[in-house]
């Protein structure tokens, strides 16, 4: 899976608490993304980093946060988790200089918020 | 929202066949179509990818149509096999936004034998 690794890969949490995802990728791309899936809805955008420090906002952001303090790692935060967030979460990287349509998607995490 | 939508959520055909889906897109400023294949349990992955000023471009097995002016998309599978059973999405993406994907629902190809 183009060196991307999800963490975890299957999460149970409980509505309200903290939750944080983790994305971690050995390619050096500069572009990392989140995506949710859920049936009846294809992937979303949720966020994305074009570089160290540097994110923005997707078509599904609200209730979502993200850091990304080093080129290998992008992280998702729920602040504070709903069933609604209840979903199948992928990141995706890419690298635009090379291809800007070729992202590299990670296995998943699964998420259930209870 | 969605700027990108398949046309039928299952398609079944016969392995050997020729396969064709296809998807219907509403943002006329996308620089890029691309087709992704997602098995059971797995990421999407990339198939291929057609610039917004082309018609038409073959890869091994596959080729995509784009038709701007009914703002409609393809992708062709030819011979299909039984591990091209998958959900095949179509998606656009503009250098304005990242080049992050926009999606649309998919369509889950069944290759029975």
């Amino acid at each position: 899976d183009a060196g991307i690794t999800q963490s975890p890969r299957h999460k149970v949490t409980e509505t309200g608490t903290p939750v944080t995802l983790r994305c971690h990728q050995t390619e050096n791309h500069r572009y990392m993304y989140w995506y949710r899936q859920d049936p009846g809805h294809g992937l979303r955008l949720i966020h994305y980093s074009y570089g160290v420090k540097d994110t923005d906002k997707g078509e599904v952001s609200d209730g979502y946060s993200v850091s990304r303090s080093k080129t290998e790692d992008f992280l998702l935060t729920l602040e504070s988790a709903t069933s609604s967030q209840t979903s199948v979460y992928f990141c995706a990287i890419s690298d635009p200089g090379r291809k800007n349509t070729e992202a590299f998607f990670g296995q998943g995490t699964r998420l259930t918020v209870v | 929202g969605e700027s990108v939508g398949l046309h039928l959520p299952t398609l079944s055909v016969q392995e050997g066949d020729n396969s064709i889906i296809n998807c219907a897109y509403s943002n006329s400023a996308s620089d890029y179509f691309i087709w992704y294949k997602q098995e059971s349990g797995k990421g999407p992955q990339f198939i291929i990818d057609i610039r917004s000023n082309m018609d038409k471009r073959q890869g091994q097995r596959v080729t995509v149509l784009l038709n701007k002016t009914v703002k409609h998309l393809s992708l062709q599978i030819a011979a299909t096999q039984p591990g091209d059973s998958a959900v095949y999405f179509c998606a656009e993406t503009r250098g304005n936004s990242g080049y992050a994907l926009n999606f649309g629902k998919g369509t889950s190809l069944l290759v029975t034998p």
